[in-house]
């Protein structure tokens, strides 16, 4: 089956360190975003990239960083500058020729820092 | 700038009663709007979506109403079901150079049995 995996599901992290989070694709997209979730609040964009080795930032791209090696894969790294790390993570990818809006999104990555 | 909001932050509606969730945009040029479903602890689904030169557009029991005048747009749901409770967001698309995706901040379906 086509899809979006994320990994992991849940990470602890302690302040201070730099913690990776994992997106792969098999539906052959070419654009990949990843969002930050809040409780109780929508979907903000922090990166996205629409081909391998270019990404733009979003909305709150501060203290996040992203690569686009391959088509399939755009691993978003939560660094010690974001200052407010503790969200729901959720990675995203989308056709770009005939694109109307319709995003495809893995489960999600919890992060907690302690 | 730009944003999407919702009205209501939570819906209750009796099991079998329509459900109408509403949604306020303010960029007039976004191309697509789009509606998605959250369950508890996944990522957001697809449902339906509008193109901005439409004003309606049917799917398997959901309607999409856009009024671009008033700059609204609406999701009703035909007789609901318990599994369609979740939050449902909208979307807006703004199209040119690099395609993004704007989200509001949700609205909760509670399905009373």
């Amino acid at each position: 089956d086509g899809g979006i995996t994320q990994s992991p599901k849940y990470l602890f992290r302690k302040e201070g360190q730099n913690v990776t989070l994992s997106c792969e694709q098999n539906l052959n997209h070419d654009a990949m975003y990843w969002y930050r979730q809040d409780p109780g609040q929508g979907l903000r964009l922090i990166y996205y990239s629409q081909i391998v080795n270019d990404f733009q930032k979003g909305d709150i791209a501060e203290g996040y960083s992203v690569s686009r090696e391959k088509k399939e894969s755009f691993p978003l790294t939560v660094t010690s500058a974001q200052k407010n790390p503790t969200a729901f993570y959720l990675c995203a990818s989308s056709k770009v020729q005939g694109y109307t809006g319709e995003l495809f999104f893995g489960e999600g990555s919890r992060l907690t820092v302690l | 700038g730009e944003s999407v909001g919702l009205h209501l932050p939570t819906l209750s509606v009796q099991e079998g009663d329509n459900s109408i969730i509403n949604c306020a945009y303010s960029n007039s040029a976004s191309d697509y709007f789009i509606w998605y479903k959250q369950e508890s602890g996944k990522g957001p689904q697809f449902i339906i979506d509008i193109r901005s030169n439409m004003d309606k557009r049917q799917g398997q029991r959901v309607t999409v109403l856009l009024n671009k005048t008033v700059k609204h747009l609406s999701l009703q749901i035909a007789a609901t079901q318990p599994g369609d409770s979740a939050v449902y967001f909208c979307a807006e698309n703004t199209a040119g150079g690099y395609q993004k995706v704007t989200f509001g901040t949700g609205t909760k379906l509670q399905v009373i049995p």
